[in-house]
């Protein structure tokens, strides 16, 4: 079984660009959370999506914004990037939104704005 | 909304020896704390977790505990070999299920650099 897939793996982006991730979850799993995480802050929860439909959101401005295809996959945009949104975005999924089941994580995509 | 403190934030020991890394979390309606291992350069893995319904649980040489009443769990791992060198992370989070509406993300610590001294 395929596991959770983040394209691309590496980006570099300007200052004021907009950047759009991409996340495909494990077969049959219906519940995609993203994450951003950087060395001075660790792992912070910025949204999660159900059924095409956002569940919740994490501390992050409007900029950062997703969506949720009727096949699970996932996509991430940052719009008007600014250089400290450079980290390591990693999207988990789940088979279900609730809570109690593992989340299994993707490689991430390193996003670097300069 | 829940905030999970982590410590030591890099603990060195020697192989063989035991490692403990400490969480604690703040809001009481937490009820699922899993633990993750980030190897370099590598996704984050869960190596184990536990619900509030239970104080303890063992997986071969790591363990972790859970004090609700305190609102702190930690991870234990006996025995430790090289390959255990990692970043640990715990995590907090509030488990409605499908049926039970809104439900936070999971909540991080800001994760333990676990050294293995050969």
């Amino acid at each position: 079984k395929a596991g959770v897939t983040q394209t691309p793996r590496y980006l570099i982006k300007t200052r004021g660009q907009q950047v759009t991730l991409s996340c495909s979850p494990i077969s049959g799993h219906r519940s995609v959370s993203w994450y951003q995480q950087t060395p001075g802050q660790g792992l912070q929860f910025l949204f999660e999506y159900f059924s095409e439909t956002q569940r919740n959101k994490g501390n992050f401005p409007g900029r950062f914004s997703g969506r949720q295809f009727s096949n699970s996959r996932s996509e991430m945009n940052v719009s008007t990037l600014e250089l400290g949104d450079s980290a390591l975005y990693l999207c988990a999924s789940r088979l279900m939104p609730d809570k109690n089941t593992e989340a299994f994580f993707g490689q991430g995509t390193r996003l670097t704005v300069v | 909304g829940e905030n999970v403190e982590q410590h030591p934030s890099t603990l060195s020991v020697q192989e063989g020896d035991s490692a403990v890394i400490k969480c604690t979390y703040s809001d009481s309606a937490s009820n699922y704390f899993p633990w993750y291992k980030q190897e370099l350069g590598k996704r984050p893995q869960l190596i184990i977790d536990i619900r509030s319904n239970v104080g303890e649980k063992k997986d071969q040489r790591i363990a972790v505990t859970l004090n609700k009443t305190a609102k702190h769990f930690s991870l234990h791992i006996t025995e430790t070999q090289p390959e255990d060198s990692a970043v640990y992370f715990c995590a907090a989070s509030i488990g409605s299920g499908y049926s039970g509406g809104g439900a936070d993300g999971l909540t991080f610590g800001k994760g333990t650099h676990l050294i293995i001294q050969p």
